[in-house]
């Protein structure tokens, strides 16, 4: 089955204590990008990346890391987490072979206190 | 670069009335303008979409139009369901880009029985 996964779902963490978000993708897709949306901010993407090795911000990237050393997987790093980082995190995937529909992971919930 | 707004934020109607969400876009060299759908507390996907090179796309109860020369497009539904309630993302892609998005802020439709 095609599909984006995340992990975690759900996570509750402290301030400046170092997390990662994992997102593979099974669709061989080239581009990858992390949003964040919050209530009624729409969806802002953090970071994105157009193939391996290639990575480039996003409109609120400040606070995070991202690499891409492997097509299918793309993480999002929180070197030290903030409150003001806490949202609700969607990756997504798009390429040639979904003719650009980006497709979503299921989201990460993330609190930061 | 690209800016899309969308209008409006909130949208109520009666069940069985149609709904109409619009979007404008700045860059003309723009050419790929999808419509995402994001139930609550679920992933945005996709619904619809049209390229540069057509005016109107429909699938079922939904349509899509599109007006190049004044740069907006918008998503139509008629005879709408509860099931219609969600919130929804226009957002609009150059030739150049084809896998970056750049997001309207989304409208929250709300569907009264």
């Amino acid at each position: 089955e095609a599909q984006v996964t995340q992990n975690p779902r759900y996570l509750i963490t402290v301030t400046g204590k170092k997390l990662t978000v994992t997102c593979s993708q099974n669709m061989n897709h080239e581009y990858m990008s992390w949003y964040r949306q919050d209530p009624g901010l729409g969806l802002r993407q953090i970071y994105y990346s157009m193939n391996v090795e290639v990575t480039d911000k996003g409109d609120v990237p400040e606070g995070y890391k991202v690499s891409r050393k492997e097509k299918r997987n793309f993480p999002l790093i929180l070197e030290s987490p903030s409150p003001n980082q806490t949202s609700l995190y969607f990756c997504a995937s798009s390429g040639q072979e979904s003719s650009y529909e980006q497709y979503f992971g299921p989201g990460t919930r993330l609190t930061v206190t | 670069g690209e800016n899309v707004e969308q209008h409006p934020s909130t949208l109520s109607v009666q069940e069985g009335d149609s709904a109409v969400i619009k979007c404008t876009y700045s860059d003309s060299a723009s050419n790929y303008f999808p419509w995402y759908k994001q139930e609550l507390g679920k992933r945005p996907q996709l619904i619809i979409d049209i390229r540069s090179n057509v005016g109107e796309k429909k699938d079922q109860r939904i349509a899509v139009t599109l007006n190049k020369t004044a740069k907006h497009f918008s998503l139509h539904i008629t005879e709408t369901q509860p099931e219609d309630s969600a919130v929804y993302f226009c957002a609009a892609s150059r030739w150049d880009s084809n896998y970056q998005l750049i997001w309207g802020a989304g409208t929250k439709l709300i569907i009264k029985p």
